[in-house]
């Protein structure tokens, strides 16, 4: 029962490097989810997507893009890393729409 | 535009009694969703309990339970029998098929003393 799976769980770039950061869920849902979650703050969302093929930005979307190539795969890329974008980033999906049920154990990203 | 709002930056509480957090919100949607999700040190953000705004009953999840309070846009979280593992960061969150996106409070973070 893996639920969603985030990887790296922990990852250190400099300014400008670009990396991408993996999604995945085995329950077949529709709907995943993109958030960043800053020190003392909730989860604001970056990037979502209701089904295979589409996806809407959220509340913070520059400076990152996403992909939704299959129903259990939603990847997160940083094209230019910036320091700004220093946060813990998770992963979720769900069942219906705009209710993230399952969360991943999310993604620690310091950028230098 | 729609706001959550958890005045409660900490809170704690005796095992096996009980506490309620607090969190006050506002939209003018009359359809819309609250959440509680409960993040512990391990980061991992969970699912604690859902509220359709729609429904009069209180939602109930075993210890959890929220009292609804639609005309004062109020939605507090009890938890009942406190136990160590309650230990964590709660966050209530909003949703509306409008806005299209999950508006998380500020969090309270609740200490459970042995």
């Amino acid at each position: 029962n893996a639920g969603v799976t985030q990887t790296p769980k922990f990852q250190v770039l400099k300014t400008g490097q670009s990396m991408t950061l993996q999604c995945a869920q085995d329950m077949n849902h529709n709907s995943m989810y993109w958030y960043r979650q800053d020190p003392g703050m909730g989860l604001r969302l970056i990037y979502y997507s209701a089904s295979e093929g589409t996806t809407d930005k959220g509340e913070v979307p520059n400076g990152y893009n996403v992909s939704r190539l299959n129903k259990r795969e939603f990847s997160l890329r940083l094209e230019s890393a910036a320091p700004s974008q220093t946060s813990v980033y998770f992963c979720a999906s769900s069942e219906v729409r705009w209710q993230p049920q399952h969360f991943g154990d999310g993604t620690r990203l310091s950028i230098l | 535009a729609q706001t959550v709002t958890q005045s409660q930056p900490e809170m704690s509480v005796q095992e096996a009694e009980t506490v309620t957090l607090s969190c006050t919100y506002d939209t003018s949607e009359s359809d819309y969703y609250l959440f509680w999700y409960k993040q512990p040190p391990s980061r991992q953000m969970i699912l604690v309990i859902r509220q359709e705004a729609y429904k009069q009953q209180n939602a109930t999840e075993n210890r959890f339970s929220v009292n609804f309070q639609k005309a004062a846009k109020s939605f507090s979280l009890k938890i009942s029998d406190s136990q160590l593992g309650d230990a964590a960061m709660y966050f209530c969150a909003y949703t509306d098929s409008n806005t299209g996106k999950l508006i998380f409070g500020q969090g309270t973070t609740l200490q459970v003393k042995p």
